[in-house]
Order: structure tokens, then C-alpha cells, then sequence
């Protein structure tokens, strides 16, 4: 299996800041790679897909970027919407499998 | 815009088999895969499996030998099983749909998920 690895665990930030999180996997997904942000008691909500490209509705302060092993999710200016808990997830091949989760948190 | 709502038992005794349903509204059930995800408490995002409308299935190995997805193409249904389940298995579980068209597959649509307890 892929092993997808986050950093940070967490991510204390403030209003207007801009944010990255890390995911790194253990062998080469291309491009296969989809970001997710979850809601204490919602489900996850995709962000972006195939790296960099940003879902349908998802404001444009979110950016994804990578290749490879290597990607990051970057909040342009923090909204205090976007506080959560984010995922990545590759589908290079099955199984499927998420990172650990960042949760961002309000400074 | 495709909705998913799960249904069914929120407490299962050890060693019996979790029974969930899936249900698709808003959108063809032809169009997309359908897989369930899992979350424990607290913790992060397991993948289960897929089923395509065809009937084709894909497992994650870690459940393998304990899961079993279906699809009733006609209620607009997808169901997952689980036999054989301990408290490990409590958790979160969400259905939801996969959506493969312009090369690129990536989890779309989801269910609002519903907590499966394990217990005696």
C-alpha cells in the first residue's frame, strides 16, 4: 500500500495568514492526488483533484500543487471557514489511502 | 446535484455482520463509483471498496476477506457488509460517489456519513 504522510499533525494560524500543508507519499503517484476538508461532524468535502485542479465552487485561495511524492495545499488568506481538518488522498492504484489529517487550528 | 444517504443499524453486536444502504438521488447511479469509506473516532480516513454499476468490485485487502459490496441499480442502492466484526470495527462509515470522467477520478459526492457501534 501507498503510505500518504501529512506535516503538520497541526497548524495554528490566524485570520489573513497564508498556510501549507505537506503530503507526502511513500512511491510516485503522478499527478493522483485529491485534497478534502472535514467538518467536526460532516463529512469530507472535496477540495482539489488530480494535484492541482480545484473543484467545482471551492474559492480560489486554495491552491494545490506537485508531482511525484511531493504536494501542497496552500490557503492563500485564512477565512475563519477554512478552520478544519485537511486530507489527502491518492488513487494511483487500490488501495485507496488518506494521509493522517492537518487540523488547522485558530492561533 | 448527486445526493447519498446512508441507512441502517447503529449498533451491531461482535462477530455479526454491519449491514449498510446507500442511496442515490439527483443523479444516475450509471454515472459514477460507488465506494464506502470508514472513520473511527477521532481518527483518520479508511478506504473499504468500490462498486461499479456493472457489478465489478474492488476491495481494500486490509477487509478483504469480511467485505461485500452490491448494487440494486433499480431502487438507485448500494450496500456494504461487513461480517465478522469486532470494536475495531465501530466507526463512521460514508458512502460516496467517484467520479472517473475526464481522466481523473477523485471522490465527488458524499454521504453525510452514520456511526456503526460495535457492542454487546
Amino acid at each position: 500500500d501507498i503510505q500518504m504522510t501529512q506535516s503538520p499533525s497541526t497548524l495554528s494560524a490566524s485570520v489573513g495568514d497564508r498556510v501549507t500543508i505537506t503530503c507526502r507519499a511513500s512511491q510516485s503517484i503522478s499527478t493522483w492526488l485529491a485534497w478534502y476538508q472535514q467538518k467536526p461532524g460532516e463529512a469530507p468535502k472535496l477540495l482539489i483533484y488530480k494535484a492541482s485542479s480545484l473543484d467545482s465552487g471551492v474559492p480560489s485561495r486554495f491552491s494545490g500543487s506537485g508531482s511525484g511524492t511531493e504536494f501542497t495545499l496552500t490557503i492563500s488568506s485564512l477565512q475563519p471557514d477554512d478552520f478544519a481538518t485537511y486530507y489527502c488522498q491518492h488513487y494511483n492504484n487500490y488501495p485507496y489511502t488518506f494521509g493522517q489529517g492537518t487540523k488547522l487550528e485558530i492561533k | 446535484q448527486v445526493q447519498l444517504q446512508e441507512s441502517g443499524p447503529g449498533l451491531v453486536k461482535p462477530s455479526e455482520t454491519l449491514s449498510l444502504t446507500c442511496t442515490v438521488s439527483g443523479g444516475s447511479i450509471s454515472s459514477y463509483y460507488w465506494n464506502w469509506i470508514r472513520q473511527p473516532p477521532g481518527k483518520g480516513l479508511e478506504w473499504i471498496g468500490y462498486i461499479y454499476r456493472s457489478g465489478s468490485t474492488k476491495y481494500n485487502p486490509s477487509l478483504n476477506s469480511r467485505v461485500t459490496i452490491s448494487v440494486d441499480t433499480s431502487k438507485k442502492q448500494f450496500s456494504l457488509k461487513l461480517n465478522s466484526v469486532t470494536a475495531a470495527d465501530t466507526a463512521v462509515y460514508y458512502c460516496a460517489g467517484e467520479d472517473c470522467s475526464g481522466g481523473s477520478c477523485y471522490l465527488k459526492y458524499w454521504g453525510q456519513g452514520t456511526l456503526v457501534t460495535v457492542s454487546s
